[in-house]
């Protein structure tokens, strides 16, 4: 079946801009996960989402970061007056419910580069 | 505070050449530790997943162990579509939902 897919697969913008990436979840999975990840590191848990609601925020890194999962399925990561700083690759994964023990399915990730 | 140290940072390796990466962590509680493998320009694909000392589990050249301060990824006769990233992540007991990645071994088989 198809797995977690992202769009764009990339995108260059300008320090200041305001972007949006997007998750589509495996078809049924609840829980939807964003991590951001720089070169040479692991990635960075950023947010989860448990259906629509969030469930845990403690990684969005400031203000300037918001996600949202209106219908439960797609979500959408947005950054305001992006920085240069913000330069990574944004990844999503998706769990079927989202139950501490579960295995996170890694989409193939967003490639961000602020000028 | 919870932490996840890899080493080494990078592994070269001829083909057949047998070794061991490790992950050692430090957390309050753990509900997992997962292994995972990273193509260049692909995100994280999913090996295994441990819960207590004592487990391992195995796939093809691969044979993940854990302990109660570390785990070990086993890769045994490697061949060069096993070079890629390896990376482990933790998930505690105070953490429903995140992930606590180390930052990797980058593994190059040579034939």
């Amino acid at each position: 079946g198809a797995g977690v897919s992202q769009t764009p697969s990339n995108k260059v913008t300008e320090k200041g801009k305001y972007v949006e990436l997007r998750c589509d979840p495996i078809s049924g999975h609840t829980a939807l996960y964003w991590y951001r990840q720089s070169l040479g590191q692991g990635p960075e848990f950023l947010i989860y989402f448990q259906g629509t609601g969030a469930a845990d925020d403690s990684g969005l890194p400031n203000d300037r970061f918001f996600a949202v999962r209106p219908e439960g399925s797609v979500s959408t990561l947005k950054i305001q007056r992006t920085e240069r700083g913000d330069s990574a690759v944004y990844l999503c994964a998706s769990s079927p419910t989202g139950t501490g023990k579960e295995t996170q399915y890694f989409g193939p990730g967003t490639r961000l580069l602020v000028l | 505070e919870d932490q996840v140290t890899q080493s080494p940072e990078a592994l070269r390796l001829q083909e057949g050449e047998s070794s061991s990466l490790n992950c050692s962590y430090t957390v309050s509680g753990l509900r997992g530790l997962f292994w995972y493998r990273q193509d260049p320009g692909k995100g994280p694909e999913f090996l295994f997943t441990l819960y207590s000392a004592g487990e391992e589990k195995e796939k093809e050249r691969l044979k993940a162990t854990l302990t109660k301060k570390e785990s070990f990824l086993h890769i045994t006769a490697p061949k060069p579509e096993d070079s890629a990233t390896y990376l482990c992540a933790v998930k505690t007991t105070d953490s429903w939902g995140k992930l606590q990645f180390g930052a990797g071994t980058q593994v190059v088989v040579t034939p």
